[in-house]
């Protein structure tokens, strides 16, 4: 079965730290890019950031650019998202979810088509 | 950044009615737009990526359309477990950006 399955959510202070894990089973890892997206209490999705395949690539929203990092180790088929001077607005699920690309022609295309149940992060003091 | 723009924020719905949101992209992102249904306590489910391509296992009640700025999801035929919020996000350019949901509620 194709499973993700995302840990390290809590409790942290305001500009305090914190390391969020994504685990991935039932698929080749290695073979696709992968994405942290979140959604804070009664708000909509927020893409929060993605990685390539073999970690050379990574991308971020503007809201966190500068405080989260993506890293993965493919070789434990795992994602990371560790997130620095947490601010009381990244109070969110924060959900892991595998890219899968298509072509049309000579384009290519990118889905978030496999997804975790999400951990949750709060930063309040 | 592309902004996604949606309508209407929320509808209300009988069963086996047809229900269409639209998604409005701030530029040209080709086909490169998916919808997702996302539940309370569960996770974000993929229903059509490129604009109009089903994702497996999704019921053929759901269809998607549109290209360029203008894109649109319908769910031919409501269902009581279509009650939800849908999002549109596109995946033209970095950042990938969501719509703000759309609030299906059933009758």
């Amino acid at each position: 079965e194709v499973q993700l399955v995302e840990s390290g959510g809590g409790l942290v202070q305001p500009g305090g730290s914190l390391t969020l894990s994504c685990v991935g089973s039932g698929f080749s890892f290695s073979s696709f890019w992968m994405s942290w997206v979140r959604q804070a209490p009664g708000k909509g999705l927020e893409w929060v950031a993605n990685m390539k395949k073999d970690g050379s690539e990574e991308y971020y929203a503007d809201s966190v650019k500068g405080r989260f990092t993506i890293s993965r180790d493919n070789a434990r088929n795992s994602l990371y998202l560790e997130m620095n001077s947490l601010r009381a607005e990244d109070t969110a699920i924060y959900y892991c979810a595998r890219e899968s690309a298509g072509n049309w022609g000579p384009d290519y295309y990118y889905f978030m088509d496999v997804w975790g149940k999400g951990t949750a992060v709060t930063v309040s003091s | 950044d592309i902004q996604m723009t949606q309508s209407p924020s929320s509808v209300s719905a009988s069963v086996g009615d047809r229900v269409t949101i639209t998604c409005r992209a701030s530029q040209h992102i080709s086909r490169w737009l998916a919808w997702y249904q996302k539940k309370p306590g569960r996770a974000p489910r993929l229903l059509v990526f490129a604009s109009s391509s089903l994702q497996t296992g999704v019921p053929s009640r759901f269809s998607g359309s549109g290209s360029g700025t203008d894109f649109t999801l319908t769910i031919g035929g409501l269902l009581p477990e279509d009650s939800a919020t849908y999002y549109c996000q596109q995946a033209n350019n970095f950042p990938w950006t969501f719509g703000q949901g759309t609030k299906v509620e059933i009758k």
